[in-house]
């Protein structure tokens, strides 16, 4: 069964700082993956997407890039974080397969706290 | 653009009674996928239940069911037999058929369930 992993669960960083959050999926290959995130009392905020290692299409400008090294592994930077990058981020996957693309699963979530 | 509106910011049920979310949308579309997800406490999405644009069956799994009216542009999600483990956050989510930009995911502002003892 396919699994979604997202780390660090928590974290707190001061205005300026990096950022770096990592989300890996197991048991399935060629997922598509995605970013969202979630303001506080908000619905969900596609920040990215990518199809494929190096593909990333942005649907936000913003302070926040990401990265898909590996197959399975999306990666959410910021090199300068800003109060408002606070919030609730979510990876999630959908198959490439026809006909089970449509469906995504989400990870646990990393809740990011800029002070 | 395609929106998702739900109208009901917050909901209420008594355990063991049925309720029903609402949920309306606009696109221009004709195949599309719908979806409901639930948010607990904890904040991980989790899916509910699904419905392609081009059935005209409603989607049920379990104690969740859908009413899809097509023509209406609405997607009521209906849950039966309230349990105290229902008490989230519903969203419904809209995707188009096809993929890239299309195939993203819009999502509403969501319904806060509570289930009273």
């Amino acid at each position: 069964s396919q699994t979604i992993h997202q780390w660090p669960a928590t974290l707190v960083q001061p205005v300026g700082s990096p950022l770096s959050l990592e989300c890996t999926v197991e048991g399935t290959s060629n997922p598509n993956l995605y970013w969202y995130r979630q303001a506080a009392g908000r619905g969900l905020q596609l920040l990215f997407y990518s199809v494929g290692i190096g593909q990333i299409s942005s649907e936000v400008p913003q302070n926040l890039s990401a990265s898909r090294p590996q197959d399975r592994q999306f990666i959410l930077s910021s090199k300068k974080l800003l109060l408002s990058d606070s919030g609730f981020y979510l990876c999630a996957w959908s198959a490439r397969a026809p006909g089970r693309q449509e469906t995504q699963y989400f990870g646990p979530g990393t809740r990011l706290l800029v002070l | 653009a395609q929106t998702v509106t739900q109208s009901q910011p917050e909901m209420s049920v008594q355990e063991a009674e049925t309720v029903t979310l609402s949920c309306t949308y606009d696109t221009s579309e004709s195949d599309y996928y719908l979806f409901w997800y639930k948010q607990p406490p904890s904040r991980q999405m989790i899916l509910v239940i699904r419905q392609e644009a081009y059935k005209q069956q409603n989607a049920t799994e379990n104690r969740f069911s859908v009413n899809f009216q097509k023509a209406a542009k609405s997607f009521s999600l209906k849950i039966s037999d309230s349990q105290l483990g229902d008490a989230a956050m519903y969203f419904c989510a809209y995707r188009g058929y096809y993929g890239g930009s299309q195939g993203n995911l819009i999502f509403g502002k969501g319904t806060k369930l509570s289930v009273k003892p």
